[in-house]
């Protein structure tokens, strides 16, 4: 399975935009990039994914380096609401595949 | 309201028993998986079904069984040759999408089940 390398934390404003970045070196051209949160206390929710092109969705948006070896995903405006830990995971195109959690980022919102 | 749905959500038991976490989903989903996550840790997979009656280990499959009889169900019995035992294990089920270079996997998860053998 490809790896993704991301931040143990990052911390962000309130109202702020936040940008958290994943690195994935060894994606292959076929690796789907996706996105999940994890509440506290709660399982992990969808957030957004991509292949290649940069993605807005009513939760974020996700921008795909042009060599896709990289990715961050945006939050536009920060809210208390939005901390959770962030996991940036890859999926082979070939449906339905398991999907491998890391570590995460724990992002923290100050008020 | 569609969703996946574990009970219970907290569960105590003594060392040495058997016990079974249930796992339920009405969104029609042909995957599912179980996975065990540890303080501070991400998830760990454990198990996983691709369809009825079929279902392969996952990283950390030791000390655990799974049956996949329904397409709605998916429990998952920590027997007491698992060595710890105590975390929070969460069940999730995907629907593969068709996204026009080939499909992706979207997990839905369930809200968990607090597991802590004393």
């Amino acid at each position: 399975d490809a790896k993704t390398t991301q931040p143990n934390s990052m911390e962000s404003n309130e109202e702020e935009p936040v940008h958290l970045p994943c690195n994935h070196s060894t994606i292959s051209g076929t690796d789907y990039i996706h996105w999940y949160r994890q509440l506290p206390s709660q399982g992990p929710e969808y957030v957004i994914h991509g292949l290649t092109s940069n993605v807005n969705n009513r939760m974020a948006s996700l921008a795909i380096a042009e060599d896709r070896k990289s990715s961050t995903l945006i939050l536009h405006r920060a809210t208390l609401r939005d901390a959770a830990v962030y996991y940036c995971i890859l999926s082979s195109n070939f449906g339905n595949e398991k999907l491998t959690f890391g570590t995460g980022t724990r992002l923290t919102i100050i008020p | 309201d569609g969703g996946i749905t574990q009970s219970p959500k907290y569960l105590f038991r003594k060392e040495g028993q058997n016990v079974t976490l249930s796992c339920e989903q009405n969104l029609n989903h042909d995957a599912m998986y179980w996975y065990r996550q540890d303080p501070g840790q991400g998830l760990r997979l454990i198990y996983y079904s691709q369809i009825v009656n079929d279902f392969q280990k996952g990283d950390i499959a030791e000390g655990y069984s799974v049956s996949r009889e329904k397409k709605e169900s998916f429990p998952l019995t920590v027997t007491s040759a698992q060595k710890n035992p105590t975390a929070f294990y969460l069940c999730a089920s995907s629907i593969n999408h068709n996204g026009g270079k080939g499909s992706y996997n979207e997990q839905f998860f369930g809200p968990g089940t607090r597991l802590t053998v004393l």
